[in-house]
């Protein structure tokens, strides 16, 4: 069936460093793909997506590419600030019309002064 | 912000005992959907709405049912809850099934089974 894997986290950077979270899939057909993240006693919020091979989804210095060759959605960010600290959740959308979707386990960030 | 709200948003509760926990959304959206949060595996869907009185299961269901009887409520039954029950739970919602559409999220209920 379909999967997400994340790598495991926590992952603990300087601010101003260069991020990277990898993200793998595995799905039939083409599904879209998410990043949701979760700031500290909050519920999820979308950070980005791509619908299909090779879109680039960004948002607030954040980065992912849609690569089907590698079925992979890595998220990037060239320069974290303290306020990224937060729980990111790599998911993908199902195919059908029901809007389900399958998380990752999420990955810890945090970002030190 | 979606309008999203969660009831209870703290919740102790002694195992065997009936617990539902309620969504209410302010948006008018067709699509509901309730997730458990549990380290180590992220989010995992337990129920789903397409609409009023339509419902299906999700990965973990055993154990839970849902009810939504208006197109604002979606209200998730623990018929006898059991310590494994114990996680954070959130409702989404999603104008549309469509591979693309954005879920928003409430805010989490935290419920505690002792």
């Amino acid at each position: 069936g379909d999967s997400v894997t994340q790598m495991e986290g926590p992952v603990t950077l300087s601010e101003e460093a260069f991020l990277t979270i990898n993200c793998t899939y595995t799905a039939t057909g083409y599904p879209s793909l998410f990043w949701y993240v979760q700031y500290p006693g909050e519920g999820l919020q979308l950070l980005l997506k791509a619908t299909k091979a090779d879109d680039k989804g960004s948002n607030k210095g954040f980065e992912a590419t849609y690569r089907k060759e590698t079925t992979s959605f890595h998220l990037e960010k060239g320069s974290v600030q303290v306020s990224d600290s937060a729980v990111y959740f790599c998911a993908l959308g199902v195919i059908g019309n029901t809007g389900k979707l399958i998380f990752g386990q999420g990955t810890t960030l945090q970002v030190k002064p | 912000d979606a309008g999203i709200t969660q009831s209870p948003r703290h919740k102790v509760t002694e195992t065997g005992t009936p617990v539902t926990l309620r969504c209410h959304q302010t948006e008018n959206h067709r699509y509901m959907y309730w997730y458990r949060q549990d380290p180590g595996h992220g989010l995992r869907l337990i129920h789903y709405s397409y609409g009023v009185k339509d419902t299906d299961k999700g990965e973990v269901s055993d154990g839970y049912s849902v009810s939504r009887s208006k197109t604002e409520d979606f209200l998730l039954t623990l018929e006898s809850a059991t310590s494994s029950q114990t996680s954070v739970y959130f409702c989404a919602i999603s104008e549309s099934g469509g591979l693309s559409y954005e879920q928003y999220f409430g805010p989490g209920t935290r419920l505690t089974v002792t």
